[in-house]
């Protein structure tokens, strides 16, 4: 049974970086194939996909974030980590990671997800 | 990016109506096989895959979802509303990074 589960800061200040971890199980991140994603949504919003890493380091951003992101994986501790920097307000959202097999169902399991306030 | 868009924006029906909603890609986004997923979303919970490959329903999904589609055109149709479908439903290409969403549609009760 694959879980994944997002921890992190529930609130930050301007231009403080966000760090998020995504702790799984289930699966493992030496799989050919398999990757874990991260996806938010700020409240009343569409979803936006901001990145991805692949079982084989291969890691993909947003273009539009790529200069504040960066995403990690512990394949030991079975974790994902997202960092974000320079967070503003307009940054406030659920953060969702995911798993993804590549080449097949895309984003097909879920954390529950984190939401993250930035504010003074 | 390949942008997607989804129409309508809100949808109202009624139990039992056959719906449908549209996702267009701005480029085509089918090779072999056409890398669109569509989610369902209710609120304060995370979106929950329903469709994958453009036609292929996950496990456990109701036979009611169907998916269809190729090339910038794609659909998702619910032959018979049930009360636990209102929701809101996102489209996804994964053919090219970034993976974009659609803006979704809201479906809502008549």
């Amino acid at each position: 049974q694959i879980t994944l589960k997002e921890s992190g800061p529930t609130l930050v200040e301007p231009t403080q970086t966000l760090t998020l971890t995504c702790t799984f199980s289930g699966f493992s991140l030496t799989t050919n194939g398999v990757g874990v994603g991260w996806i938010r949504q700020p409240p009343g919003e569409p979803l936006e996909w901001l990145a991805l890493i692949f079982w084989d380091n291969d890691d993909r951003y947003s273009p539009s974030l790529k200069h504040r992101l960066t995403i990690t994986k512990d394949t030991s501790n079975n974790q994902v980590v997202l960092t974000m920097t320079n967070m503003d307000p307009v940054d406030t959202a659920t953060y969702y990671c995911a798993h993804i097999v590549y080449g097949t169902s895309s984003l097909d399991f879920w954390g529950q997800g984190t939401l993250v306030t930035v504010s003074s | 990016d390949i942008q997607m868009t989804q129409s309508p924006s809100t949808l109202s029906a009624s139990v039992g109506d056959r719906v449908t909603i549209t996702c267009r890609a701005s480029q085509s986004i089918t090779t072999w096989v056409s890398w669109l997923a569509w989610y369902q979303q209710k609120p304060g919970k995370a979106p929950k895959l329903l469709i994958y490959k453009a036609s292929t329903l996950e496990s456990g999904v109701p036979s009611r979802f169907s998916g269809s589609g190729s090339g910038t055109e794609f659909t998702l149709t619910i032959s018979s509303l049930q009360p636990d479908d209102f929701a809101t439903y996102y489209c996804q290409q994964y053919d090219k990074f970034p993976y974009t969403f659609g803006q979704g549609t809201k479906l809502e009760i008549k």
